[in-house]
């Protein structure tokens, strides 16, 4: 079954403990993308990766790093999580040539 | 700046009752444009894109929405609503240039009472 995976789905954490949400997909996409879920804001992009090895900031990437070592996994990392990333967290996938990005089922972080 | 505004955060309908969910965004030059939905603890679903081709577009479950170039809108209609449709609304737009990049308005929680 085509899909995307996110691990953990739900996390609760201390401020300032390193954290890495992994993120997977089957479908050979190109494009990976990291959202954010906010109450009365919508998504908003963290990081995004066109390919292997190639990412870039979105609109809101303070205090997030990914990677993109291999085309199937974009990791999230939080190196110094803090109470305000508390949040519900997104990765999507889709191939370059179209626009119907495939979301993962979230994970809700709480950090206290 | 490129945005999506979604007018209305909570909207509530009677089980048979016609769903308008409204979406306008802010572009001089016609975007890609989505709805998805979210239903509770799940991930985004697409329902519709418009792509540039017909301005009616047809989607999953009986919604549609329809691209108006001269009032910059997108809205999402069903004609029936249906006690399943209860779940979050969010329009989303890919603005030319933007590769991928979707902007997403603030979305529209659907209530659908019996």
């Amino acid at each position: 079954e085509a899909q995307v995976t996110q691990n953990p789905r739900y996390l609760i954490t201390v401020t300032g403990k390193k954290l890495t949400v992994t993120c997977s997909q089957n479908m050979n996409h190109e494009y990976m993308s990291w959202y954010r879920q906010d109450p009365g804001l919508g998504l908003r992009q963290i990081y995004y990766s066109m390919n292997v090895e190639v990412t870039d900031k979105g609109d809101v990437p303070e205090g997030y790093k990914v990677s993109r070592k291999e085309k199937r996994n974009f990791p999230l990392i939080l190196e110094s999580p803090s109470p305000n990333q508390t949040s519900l967290y997104f990765c999507a996938s889709s191939p370059l040539e179209t626009d119907t990005q495939y979301f993962g089922p979230g994970t809700r972080l709480t950090v206290l | 700046a490129q945005s999506v505004t979604q007018l209305g955060s909570h909207v509530s309908v009677s089980e048979g009752a016609l769903v308008l969910l409204r979406c306008n965004y802010s572009s001089s030059v016609p975007p890609y444009l989505f709805w998805y939905v979210q239903y509770p603890n799940q991930g985004l679903q697409l329902l519709l894109k418009y792509t540039s081709a017909a301005t009616l577009v047809k989607g999953i479950n009986g919604f549609e929405a329809e691209f108006k170039k001269s009032e910059t809108s997108f809205h999402l209609t069903k004609p029936s609503a249906h006690m399943s449709d209860a779940a979050e609304y969010f329009c989303a737009v890919r603005f030319s240039g933007g590769y991928n990049k979707l902007i997403f308005g603030a979305g529209t929680r659907l209530a659908v009472h019996p």
